[in-house]
């Protein structure tokens, strides 16, 4: 069974905190993805990775950067949190390399920033 | 750049009754995809089509690949409390980055008993 896992389900930050976002896959999948999800604006993509050490940026990148050391595990990182990056994250992963393959997705971080 | 207008943007119906939502763009797309989305969980596929004209099914669900390529619809029947939840269209980002997926800004189903 597909199984992509996030570290935490609810976080509480302080403002400025470094916040560290953890996601693993167990489907040998080349591409990963975090999200944000806000409500009445849908999901929007932050970044993207297609490989391991490679990354692109999405719609919205800006306050975030990400990591991908191994193929399994892609993390999104925080360094200054902020009040307005309180949002649910959705971490997803997809197998093919073009654009007509599902994306399997975590359960989602719910991250409160105060 | 590619947009997926999805509407309603919410539905507060009684159960046993049927739901219908859809997905158009200016764009054309040659895959739909369905997602929905339980509370507090992840969105998780329920449907893809991959043809104009396509109409597939699972189970109480039935979406349509609209022959234009720009529109699909997702229907539900006879709903139960389960099926609350947020539900998403989506399409392949050939303006952006491969192998993401534009997504509708979702319904929302609320199911009365």
């Amino acid at each position: 069974d597909v199984k992509v896992t996030q570290s935490s389900r609810y976080l509480v930050k302080r403002t400025g905190e470094k916040v560290f976002l953890e996601c693993v896959q167990d489907m040998d999948h080349e591409n990963m993805f975090w999200y944000r999800q806000d409500p009445g604006l849908g999901l929007r993509l932050i970044y993207f990775s297609y490989d391991v050490k490679m990354k692109e940026k999405g719609d919205i990148p800006e306050g975030y950067s990400v990591s991908r050391e191994k193929k399994e595990r892609f993390s999104l990182i925080l360094e200054s949190a902020s009040t307005n990056q309180t949002s649910m994250y959705l971490c997803a992963s997809s197998l093919v390399h073009l654009n007509t393959g599902e994306l399997f997705f975590g359960e989602g971080s719910r991250l409160t920033v105060l | 750049g590619q947009q997926l207008n999805q509407s309603p943007q919410s539905m507060f119906i009684q159960e046993g009754e049927d739901v219908s939502m859809n997905c158009t763009s200016s764009s054309i797309f040659n895959t739909w995809l369905w997602y929905k989305q339980d509370p507090g969980e992840g969105p998780v596929l329920l449907i893809a089509l991959y043809k104009a004209g396509e109409l597939t099914s699972n189970g109480r669900l039935t979406a349509q690949f609209g022959i234009t390529r720009k529109d699909s619809f997702l229907n539900i029947s006879a709903s139960i409390p389960s099926d609350v939840g947020i539900y998403f269209c989506a399409g392949p980002d050939y303006g952006g980055s491969q192998g993401n997926l534009i997504f509708g800004k979702g319904t929302k189903l609320s199911v009365k008993p």
